[in-house]
């Protein structure tokens, strides 16, 4: 089944511990996204890649960090995570990731952050 | 900067009846794509529809439709026969900038009465 996962789906943590949600997708998509969603403000882009080893910042990058070592994969790191971040998660995928190239994004099932 | 605004934060419908979504967006580009996602309480985001500005023809899906006004720069949703599984909070969202960032409007919680 073609999709985009996200792990985990739901996490609890503290001021400043590491952490990591992963994200992958099995459709061979080039491009990949991470938005944040809070209420009354929609979904926020946070990071992007338009392939491998290829990221860039969105509108809302302090505090994350994204890497894309394989294609398949796109993982939100948060080096030490604030109140502020409590948010819902979600990566995207789309299949084409050349600039100026409009395409569909498919989501995961996003991921609910609370950091105390 | 482009922007998306949904001004109905709430709307309600009788199961079976017909209920329309409002979006407006302001953008300087001539193509882009817009869509709706659907996002119940599981908190997926799903895919309803979308439209290509190039088209002048209005996209339809089953029971969705949109009304695709370019001029006006507004992009509703119509939901034909609702039904309890459309309940949902509805997202309006704009795509067409150089980085395929999608911006999403604030949403409209869409409540079904049986």
């Amino acid at each position: 089944e073609a999709q985009v996962t996200q792990n985990p789906r739901y996490l609890i943590t503290v001021t400043g511990k590491k952490l990591t949600v992963t994200c992958s997708q099995n459709m061979n998509h080039e491009y990949m996204s991470w938005y944040r969603q809070d209420p009354g403000l929609g979904l926020r882009q946070i990071y992007y890649s338009m392939n491998v080893e290829v990221t860039d910042k969105g509108d809302v990058p302090e505090g994350y960090k994204v890497s894309r070592k394989e294609k398949r994969n796109f993982p939100l790191i948060l080096e030490s995570p604030s109140p502020n971040q409590t948010s819902l998660y979600f990566c995207a995928s789309s299949l084409f990731g050349a600039l100026y190239t409009t395409d569909t994004q498919y989501f995961g099932p996003g991921t609910r952050l609370t950091v105390l | 900067a482009q922007t998306v605004t949904q001004s109905q934060p709430e709307m309600s419908v009788q199961e079976a009846e017909t209920v329309t979504l409002s979006c407006t967006y302001d953008t300087s580009e001539s193509d882009y794509y817009l869509f709706w996602y659907k996002q119940p309480p599981s908190r997926q985001m799903i895919l309803v529809i979308r439209q290509e500005a190039y088209k002048q023809q209005n996209a339809t899906e089953n029971r969705f439709s949109v009304n695709f006004q370019k001029a006006a720069k507004s992009f509703s949703l119509k939901i034909s026969d609702s039904q309890l599984g459309d309940a949902a909070m509805y997202f309006c969202a704009y795509n067409g900038g150089a980085t395929n960032k999608l911006i999403f409007g604030t949403g409209t919680l869409l409540a079904v009465q049986p």
